[in-house]
């Protein structure tokens, strides 16, 4: 198993394109987290899907958007890009049992540039 | 509010030098606490969680709730053990609060 993975590694865009990360979760996992991490800061949770549906939504303006997949892969859009989305996004995932959640597994990251 | 506080940035010992790493919270409901590392360029690993109440490559932290505090701690600290360090605040909701991370540098 490869654990969480996720691609593209790297990404250069300019302001105001929109970009599209993709996460496929450890296997037998089907929580999908995402967190964005500034240069120097901790992750910032950005949202949590399950059962193709968002979960949870931290403090993140509306340009950013998720969508899950029936395989539990996920994506994160991200609209109108601003040079303040430059960032690592990291995919997290998990398994939801009832309503516990175990342990999250991060994947390497994207790290995304806006110029 | 929900909140992590690591309050430093940076902490450096010599190897075989004990090692605490401070975390505080703000949690109105049960808290559930986790350490995550990340090594150089590896990705960000869980270290431990609380409720699990093991020692991993000799780390252990106690919940103390009291003075809402997860301090990591390590007896003999190891050059291997260089890394950045984050404490993280878990609840029912799912989604995680990172604090702003320790880096832990071991000097030989």
């Amino acid at each position: 198993d490869a654990g969480v993975t996720q691609s593209p590694t790297h990404l250069i865009k300019t302001r105001g394109q929109q970009v599209t990360l993709r996460c496929s979760p450890k296997s037998g996992h089907d929580t999908v987290s995402w967190y964005q991490q500034a240069l120097g800061q901790g992750p910032q949770f950005i949202f949590q899907y399950y059962e193709e549906e968002e979960r949870q939504r931290g403090n993140f303006p509306d340009r950013f958007s998720g969508h899950q997949f029936p395989n539990y892969s996920s994506e994160l859009n991200v609209n109108a890009l601003l040079l303040g989305d430059s960032a690592l996004y990291l995919c997290a995932s998990s398994l939801t049992t009832g309503s516990w959640q175990e342990t999250q597994y991060f994947g390497p990251g994207t790290r995304l540039l806006v110029l | 509010a929900q909140r992590v506080t690591q309050p430093e940035k940076l902490l450096s010992v010599f190897k075989g030098a004990p090692v605490e790493l401070k975390c505080n919270y703000s949690y109105s409901g049960s808290p559930e606490l986790f350490w995550y590392v990340q090594y150089s360029r590896q990705r960000l690993q869980l270290l431990l969680r609380h409720i699990s109440r093991e020692s991993i490559k000799g780390f252990t932290a106690d919940l103390n709730k009291g003075e809402t505090s997860f301090h990591l701690k390590k007896p003999f600290a190891q050059e291997e053990d260089s890394a950045m360090y984050y404490c993280a605040l878990g609840g029912n909701t799912g989604k995680l609060i990172f604090g702003q991370g320790t880096t832990l540098q071991v000097k030989p």
